[in-house]
């Protein structure tokens, strides 16, 4: 079983609609990253939490330590928005990240 | 542009050469990570320096890999003996602390 699962592995949505990527992991960590990673492979780094919630114009990832659970938020989704979404955690015992096998975004116009 | 660069971008190789990428991080960087990402899949990670102390080594790098990160700046990272399933985008990503910054990756075709 991977450390770091997400769900969906494909998500087709409006334009316009609420999207949550949800992302669990069964491992201890020092944060959770959201990355986001387009068409070519470039990744960019979109959040790194380790507790609460954050927020960045339509973007918000939220974070419950407890239940080893984070989701991404998407509000008012865009086109632009389309890419693989993908949730890496930072283990507590070294320094490397752990990937989940990422989300598919699709949005239509 | 996220400031790591890779080079090359594409290598397109026979199976059983030699390949060397290079990655360049953001200069007051003291992490470098290697990953290999192939397709349809998130990420694996390879391998982690800090400065040039080769700190974390994945049991998926096998014998044929080596990375090196001679004088704690840029990095290289050799595939000998390259296999067909060497085939992937290696990605490499640099940091401080937490936030990694990636690079744009190096995809290799083993043929």
């Amino acid at each position: 079983k991977n450390e770091v699962e997400q769900s969906p592995q494909n998500l087709t949505a409006q334009e316009g609609e609420f999207i949550t990527i949800n992302c669990s992991y069964s491992v201890g960590i020092s944060a959770l990253h959201w990355l986001q990673q387009h068409p070519g492979g470039g990744i960019v780094s979109l959040f790194m939490l380790s507790s609460g919630k954050k927020k960045h114009g339509r973007l918000i990832a939220t974070i419950n330590i407890q239940e080893k659970h984070s989701s991404l938020h998407i509000t008012a989704s865009h086109p632009r928005d389309s890419a693989v979404y993908i949730c890496a955690v930072n283990l507590s015992s070294f320094d490397d990240m752990r990937f989940g096998a990422g989300t598919r975004l699709t949005v239509k116009p | 542009d996220t400031g790591v660069s890779q080079d090359p971008r594409h290598k397109i190789t026979k199976r059983g050469q030699n390949v060397t990428f290079r990655c360049d991080p953001i200069s007051e960087h003291n992490r470098l990570y290697w990953y290999r990402q192939t397709l349809g899949q998130g990420p694996e990670f390879l391998t982690y320096f800090q400065n040039e102390a080769q700190l974390e080594k994945s049991r998926l790098l096998s014998d044929r890999f080596s990375a090196e990160r001679p004088k704690g700046s840029f990095s290289t990272l050799e595939i000998q003996r390259t296999e067909q399933g060497d085939s992937a985008m290696y990605l490499c990503a640099s940091s401080t602390v937490g936030r990694q910054f990636f690079g744009p990756g190096t995809r290799l075709t083993v043929l």
